[in-house]
């Protein structure tokens, strides 16, 4: 059972490339979203979705796409990276079920854009 | 909006102390949940205890406990007889209840270390 699968791990960009980070989770959670985190400011939510062909931005939604076309997999995308999306980016999956919840977050990516 | 305040960037105890991590949130709604998470250096984020904002009794986890003061938008954590292995960032989050998407918000973290 390998939970919320991110990759990769690490990666270096050069400003105006393109990069998409792949996320997938295999315990058919109905709920993903994707995070970045930053020195001092702790995670902020970039996207969510809410169900498959289902999206919606969160905090700091400028500069990445998602898409969510299948329950498991849900890709963020960067349209021309720049030095300030530089971060450690999470995706999680949850459910929520009369009161009872699962959380689960993938391992992180750490990007670097120069 | 919800937001998250973490007032201690960095703090430290000696092995086998006590120590008190601060949290204070502002909300207008009346349904939440309450969560202490736990960042090693390995960035895996880990659940540390949760707390339902119609409970009035605190979450205790074995060594982990919560102070909830739900007035006070105080949402404090402590942890008892402090292992190094509890060295980590910890990050206090605030999740709207019935909230489509289990959107979290985050505060800015607490770096703790446990000297021996």
């Amino acid at each position: 059972n390998a939970g919320v699968t991110q990759t990769p791990k690490f990666q270096v960009l050069k400003t105006g490339q393109s990069m998409t980070l792949q996320c997938a989770q295999d315990m058919n959670h109905e709920y993903m979203s994707w995070y970045r985190q930053d020195p001092g400011m702790g995670l902020r939510l970039i996207h969510y979705s809410v169900g498959a062909g289902i999206t919606d931005q969160g905090e700091v939604p400028n500069g990445y796409n998602v898409s969510r076309s299948t329950t498991e997999d849900f890709p963020l995308r960067l349209l021309s990276a720049a030095p300030s999306q530089t971060s450690v980016y999470f995706c999680a999956s949850s459910y929520s079920f009369r009161g009872l919840y699962g959380y689960t977050f993938g391992s992180g990516t750490r990007l670097t854009v120069v | 909006a919800q937001t998250v305040t973490q007032s201690q960037p960095e703090m430290s105890v000696q092995e086998a102390e006590t120590v008190t991590l601060s949290c204070t949130y502002d909300t207008s709604e009346n349904n939440y949940y309450l969560f202490w998470y736990k960042q090693p250096p390995s960035r895996q984020m880990i659940l540390v205890i949760r707390q339902e904002a119609y409970k009035q009794q605190n979450a205790t986890e074995n060594r982990f406990s919560v102070n909830f003061q739900k007035a006070a938008k105080s949402f404090s954590l402590k942890i008892s007889d402090s292992q190094l292995g509890d060295t980590a960032m910890y990050f206090c989050a605030f999740m709207k209840g019935n909230n489509a998407g289990n959107m979290l918000t985050f505060g800015g973290g607490t770096r703790l270390m446990v000297k021996p």
